[in-house]
């Protein structure tokens, strides 16, 4: 299996510039997450997707934010109007419930910078 | 709510010496799962370990082995004879059982950075 694959690794952007990053999750796997990590916390949870169903989505998720996974397959997360409060490492990670047992294993992320 | 906490910060240690890291949850779902994901530099974050909440067994792999004592609330991780190849940052994580509202998702402790000098 190849493991969970995020684009861009890298962003930097000027304030009030629209954003779009990918995640393509493990072949097969049917849920997928977005999480954003601020330097010296924890990832926090943004919002979730059951093949192309958007199930929960955070508070954290501002209007700003907008995800997407329309075939099921990956997943694109935009932001609007970027702010710098908005500069973060954003993660994808997929699961599978096979078994009823679930884990995420996690991409790369996705560095934001936002000038 | 769900809440996990790191109260170490940063731990630094000598190569072949062991070390302890620290994970206190709390949650209200009488069934859960505890992870341990290690973030190297690179910045992914790198599954470990899965624990059930009705499973208390404790598990050993390799180097590495976890305590796992629901009457205090906690998940700690040992690392045996550290080497430094485990410098990087240890997350602590919890999610709710299937049916509860946290289902799914993870809620991340603070981390853990360690750091193993030669």
């Amino acid at each position: 299996d190849t493991g969970v694959s995020q684009n861009p690794r890298h962003k930097i952007t000027k304030r009030g510039q629209n954003v779009t990053f990918r995640c393509d999750p493990i072949s097969e796997h049917n849920r997928l997450y977005w999480y954003r990590q601020t330097l010296g916390q924890g990832p926090e949870f943004l919002t979730y997707f059951q093949n192309e169903a958007q199930l929960e989505k955070s508070r954290l998720l501002s209007d700003r934010f907008s995800a997407e996974r329309p075939k099921g397959s990956f997943s694109t997360l935009e932001i609007q109007r970027t702010e710098q409060g908005d500069s973060a490492m954003y993660l994808c990670a997929s699961s599978s419930l096979a078994g009823g047992l679930e884990t995420q294993y996690f991409g790369p992320g996705t560095r934001l910078l936002v000038l | 709510a769900q809440k996990v906490t790191q109260a170490q910060t940063e731990i630094s240690v000598v190569e072949k010496e062991d070390v302890t890291l620290d994970c206190v949850y709390e949650t209200r779902d009488t069934t859960y799962y505890l992870f341990w994901y290690k973030q190297p530099p690179s910045g992914e974050l790198v599954f470990l370990i899965r624990r059930n909440s009705f499973d208390e067994q404790n598990e050993i792999s390799g180097r590495y082995s976890w305590n796992f004592q629901k009457s205090t609330s906690s998940f700690n991780f040992t690392i045996t004879a550290s080497q430094v190849v485990d410098s990087a940052v240890y997350f602590c994580a919890l999610s709710g059982g299937a049916g509860g509202t946290s289902y799914g998702k993870l809620t991340f402790g603070q981390g853990t950075i360690l750091t193993v000098h030669p």
